[in-house]
Order: C-alpha cells, then structure tokens, then sequence
C-alpha cells in the first residue's frame, strides 16, 4: 500500500458528461501529480501541485482542470469529455515535489466513456 | 514524439536467470532515471534510479546501466523470481534545468516481464 488514495477505482459516463477524480496523498507529502495512461501508452504526465500552487504542467488538455485543496487533497475535474479520454488516471505524491523525489502512486481510478 | 522509448512490450524469462530490460531515451536534457514497477490493479511503484553522473547503480538484485553516449539504460534482475514478474517502466527527467517543468518525469510505454517458473 503506497499511502496514497485515489477513488473512485470505476468510473463509467457517457460522451459530453464531467467526472471528478479525487487523490488523497500520502500523510506528509505536498506534492501530487496527476498522469494519465491510455491504452498501450506509457503514463503521460498532467500536473503538478506543490501545496496548493500549480508548479509544472504536462499535456493537460484544455477541457480538464485540477486543484489542490488547504487539506492537500487534490482532484482532477474533466468536462466535455470524449471516447478518447477513456484511461487509467493515476494520482501520485512526494514530499517537496523536486525532482529527487521519489514519487509514491495510488492504484488508478480507470475511466471509462461510452 | 516519444522521448523514452520501451522497445520490448514483452520478455519472458526462466526462473534463477537474469532479467535484462531495456531502455532508449532521445533527449540529452534528461539527467535522471528510474525504474518502476506494476503489478495489476496496483499503481506503479519506484524500485531504483540513477543519475547521469554514474553509469551503474545496484541495489540487491537490481542494476541500473546507463551508457549516455548512447542514450540508453537498462535495469538487469538477477536472479530473477516469479514474483518480479510485472509491467516495467523506464521514466526520465531533466533535473538539471531551470523552470516549472524540471520536475516532469516522461515515462515509456513499459515491458511486461514474465518470469516462468
């Protein structure tokens, strides 16, 4: 068990619907990271919080947003969404967010748009 | 554009022998590598790294190479067990820059490892 939390596991909605993907980190980490994995492709980073501010940003689409709350909790809010947003969404967290840090994933909360 | 690259989805290998999964990379600003491993259902779990200022790094039965004239790693597992078998992913990231995105790790697409007993 990494420390880290991430529900729902299964998430199905239709074409056009928005989901919200919540990520609990490990207890004393600031930092969280969103990736997203689709089907045979490595895991593509997002974002990156670093206690409550924005620190570096990936292939975040336009239609996705994420924040990270005073508690640290983080979620990820996708909209309009497509077929093509079907993917296992994974949540991570490290301590200070640097680069040496190793960074301690959750299980996924898989996605599925139909 | 691909940065890191996982050629082998695949490699089956015998119980008690080394374990030798690969790993190419094409950018030169990437200065720090890791290794991670997934089980099914589970998320991905770092298992060892190093940087680009060694060329070997070992812990247990797991060594990290890194030849960065040639832009490539590799993570050998001796002796390998059934219970390493997972998917492995090589990831990298450019520590040594300035910026908001030093800390962006790039991942390849991984290799399942499948070690019979």
């Amino acid at each position: 068990d990494s420390g880290v939390t991430q529900t729902p596991k299964h998430l199905i909605t239709a074409t056009g619907q928005r989901v919200t993907l919540r990520c609990s980190p490990r207890s004393g980490d600031l930092s969280v990271y969103w990736y997203q994995q689709s089907l045979d492709q490595g895991l593509q980073f997002l974002i990156q919080y670093y206690n409550g501010e924005e620190r570096a940003k990936g292939n975040i689409l336009e239609r996705f947003s994420a924040q990270q709350f005073p508690d640290l909790h983080s979620e990820l809010n996708l909209s309009s969404l497509e077929l093509g947003d079907s993917a296992l969404y994974f949540c991570a967290s490290s301590f200070s967010g640097t680069g040496l840090d190793i960074q301690y994933f959750g299980a996924g909360t898989r996605l599925s748009v139909l | 554009d691909q940065q890191v690259k996982q050629n082998s989805p695949s490699l089956s290998v015998q119980e008690g022998r080394i374990s030798i999964l690969n790993c190419d990379y094409t950018n030169s600003m990437f200065d720090y590598f890791l290794w991670y491993k997934k089980y099914p259902a589970e998320g991905p779990t770092f298992l060892i790294s190093i940087s680009s200022i060694k060329d070997k790094n070992e812990d247990g039965r797991f060594t990290v190479f890194l030849n960065k004239s040639a832009k490539h790693l590799s993570l050998h597992i001796v002796p390998s067990q059934p219970g390493d078998s997972a998917v492995y992913f090589c990831a990298a990231s450019a520590l040594g820059f300035s910026g908001g995105s030093n800390y962006k790790l790039t991942f390849g697409k991984g290799t399942l490892l499948t070690v019979n007993p």
